[in-house]
């Protein structure tokens, strides 16, 4: 069955390094996503992408985000200068176009860890 | 604003069956989703809602009232690895979705 894949699972920085989270989407999927969830709290919305760009973005997608996919296949998340509040897991997700299915495929998530 | 409510924990026992509702206010709709997730997972996915109505899919059933901004998850037979956070979220007029904070369901031999 395809998936999502995401690397790096656990990643741990220093504060104010730059950190570059990788996601490979379903091959055949439209959109992509990224979302991250701070240990014990709700899933957030990053942002969207479709048609190489940015569909949609929250305020937490600040100036320090960009997302990038370089080659059709990676879809990145940057984050330049980390912070410690960046600390979370980080979702990458993909989806066909809406035909009815509505599902999002997520990736298993890279831990990023920001000291 | 937009919000998304459903309960923080529920506990349930073995073999029985457990409803987590789910309300919503969002800006347009475009579906209702529901999914699983295990401590430290990511979310599975369970189920999607657009149209009112009951959704079953074993022994998960997914229901949706649009007038109502309204759906349920509703687990029959319980298992132990039904243990896990539940989480609601709605695809709003951007196709953006809106996650509530997830229901924490807790499972009993």
């Amino acid at each position: 069955e395809p998936e999502v894949t995401q690397t790096p699972s656990h990643q741990v920085t220093q504060m104010g390094q730059e950190v570059i989270l990788r996601c490979v989407p379903i091959s055949n999927h439209l959109y992509f996503y990224w979302y991250r969830q701070i240990l014990g709290q709700k899933v957030e919305f990053l942002v969207s992408f479709y048609n190489n760009e940015i569909s949609e973005k929250s305020e937490i997608f600040d100036d320090q985000f960009s997302v990038e996919r370089p080659d059709g296949s990676n879809f990145t998340l940057k984050i330049r200068s980390t912070k410690l509040e960046d600390s979370a897991m980080y979702f990458c997700a993909s989806s066909a176009p809406l035909d009815g299915a509505g599902e999002l495929f997520f990736g298993e998530g890279s831990r990023l860890t920001v000291l | 604003g937009q919000n998304i409510d459903q309960p923080t924990e529920m506990t349930a026992t073995e073999g029985a069956i457990v409803q987590i509702n789910c309300t919503y206010q969002t800006s347009g709709f475009n579906g209702l989703f529901w999914y699983q997730q295990h401590a430290g997972e990511a979310p599975t996915f369970l189920s999607y809602n657009v149209l009112d109505g009951l959704e079953e899919k074993g022994r998960f059933s997914s229901f949706l009232s649009r007038s109502k901004g309204y759906s349920y998850l509703l687990l029959k037979e319980l298992q132990m690895k039904d243990s896990a956070s539940y989480l609601c979220a709605v695809m709003d007029s951007n196709y953006q979705l809106i996650w509530g904070a997830g229901t924490k369901l807790i499972i009993k031999p």
